[in-house]
């Protein structure tokens, strides 16, 4: 596709439910990440792949987050038993490689609101 | 963490030049400067990255001092959809590939 793509765009999940989100990289990215943006912050990194590996997960806050990318193409992050503080928008991003000075686009986001 | 020091707000008339500082003196010889913008509801937008030298392309110039500790992003001709959050970051991480945002500098272009 011409850009990150994200669904769902919006959801709307109870406390204690498990949800899903997924990401579709620009086509032929390699580096994928995924960020966590809370009302009036900046985005905040949570995890990265190149193509199927999780090169670094440091910015997940808890075990009840966990992304994968099986086939290095669509990446899906989980939360299970979502809580209140889990509200945000989640970012996904791409690039064809990082390297220094390499751009990377972002998507539009899955906004979460959990109740 | 990547920390950059950016105003909270700025102001500026359409038409007009806007000029966006940053500092960034943790900034080590190696890691680009990035500038994103983020329109309310939509995902960051890439605008410019640069190492050292000046950078032009069709959204705005980038324009870095000698000792690379600070920045300015200037869009040339403002309009009323550039009204958006604007982050400058540098890269941090093993490999560079960390973006650490900060929360901004929100840009008001005033009819």
């Amino acid at each position: 596709g011409a850009g990150v793509s994200q669904s769902p765009r919006y959801k709307v999940a109870k406390r204690g439910q498990d949800v899903a989100l997924r990401c579709d990289p620009i086509s032929g990215h390699v580096s994928l990440f995924w960020y966590q943006q809370a009302l009036g912050q900046g985005p905040e990194f949570l995890t990265y792949f190149q193509n199927e590996a999780q090169l670094d997960k440091s910015g997940l806050p808890s075990d009840r987050f966990f992304a994968e990318r099986p086939e290095g193409s669509v990446s899906t992050l989980k939360i299970q038993r979502t809580q209140q503080e889990d509200s945000a928008v989640y970012l996904c991003a791409s690039s064809a490689i990082w390297s220094l000075g390499n751009t990377i686009y972002f998507g539009e986001g899955s906004w979460l609101t959990v109740v | 963490d990547a920390k950059t020091t950016q105003p909270p707000s700025m102001d500026c008339a359409e038409g007009r030049a806007a000029n966006l500082p940053c500092n960034h003196s943790t900034i080590s010889g190696n890691e680009y400067v990035y500038w994103y913008r983020q329109i309310h509801s939509q995902g960051p937008q890439y605008i410019i990255h640069g190492l050292k030298n000046n950078e032009t392309n069709e959204m705005a110039s980038l324009i870095i001092t000698e000792d690379r500790k600070s920045s300015t992003l200037i869009l040339p001709h403002a309009t009323l959809r550039d009204t958006a959050v604007y982050y400058c970051m540098h890269a941090s991480g093993g490999s560079n590939y960390k973006l650490t945002f900060g929360k901004g500098t929100l840009l008001t272009v005033n009819p």
